[in-house]
């Protein structure tokens, strides 16, 4: 039973233009949700996270915007660089610390 | 600091065998976690160790799986007997508090045949 959705396995998007990322989850109990970024053959690191309290948080050239009544998140990069080019997983907590992960999502930033 | 290192980085191993699995936390790190990531698919938490006791091993697949960590230091991820749908990438973390702070290895990437 997947509780967090990444519906798009795959993003390509100019240098220098925004990427939009979007997460979907289905339970109710999710207070805290993160987004990861992981290069190939190596463990994923954290980007950027949202308590449920927010609605935004901004980091640089990432925000994550938390829609709570949609159940949906999403990760804007603003601009797009070459070295944003990775996998981005969406995760999310009930409080207990313990992540349910998206599928993830591959982002191409074409120069 | 060093990371959190986990070894082997690849195994590749006929099914029935068994395969163990380490992971190095950072040092001083109480809390330390394994998730498994199967098939390009999600990644999914296993178990979370505090010390030396397991907090939380409702992620465990199934009683093949065994998961140790001595006096609180690395910890051991033993599959015995290996199937088939137990490849994946099988990920450590660990973090100093409980936080969201987990800092991730490499993983292992386990390849059952």
């Amino acid at each position: 039973d997947q509780q967090v959705k990444q519906n798009s396995p795959s993003l390509s998007v100019q240098e220098g233009r925004i990427s939009i990322l979007n997460c979907d989850y289905t339970n109710s109990m999710f207070d805290y949700f993160l987004w990861y970024k992981k290069y190939p053959a190596e463990g994923p690191t954290f980007l950027i996270s949202i308590s449920s309290i927010k609605d935004k948080n901004e980091d640089g050239r990432f925000t994550v915007f938390l829609n709570k009544s949609a159940k949906h998140l999403s990760l804007h990069i603003v601009p797009s660089q070459p070295g944003d080019s990775a996998v981005y997983f969406c995760a999310a907590s009930a409080g207990d610390y313990k992540l349910s992960f998206g599928a993830g999502t591959t982002v191409t930033v074409r120069a | 600091e060093a990371g959190v290192t986990q070894f082997p980085s690849h195994s590749v191993i006929e099914k029935g065998q068994t395969v163990t699995l380490r992971c190095d936390p950072i040092s001083g790190h109480d809390n330390l976690y394994w998730y498994r990531r199967v098939m390009g698919k999600e990644i999914k938490f296993l178990l979370h160790f505090v010390k030396e006791s397991k907090q939380d091993e409702s992620g465990m697949p199934n009683n093949r799986f065994l998961a140790e960590r001595t006096g609180g230091t690395y910890s051991t991820l033993k599959v015995q007997p290996a199937e088939l749908e137990d490849s994946g990438v099988y990920f450590c973390a660990s973090s100093l508090s409980l936080n969201y702070g987990y800092t991730f290895g490499s993983g292992t990437r386990l390849t059952v045949v």
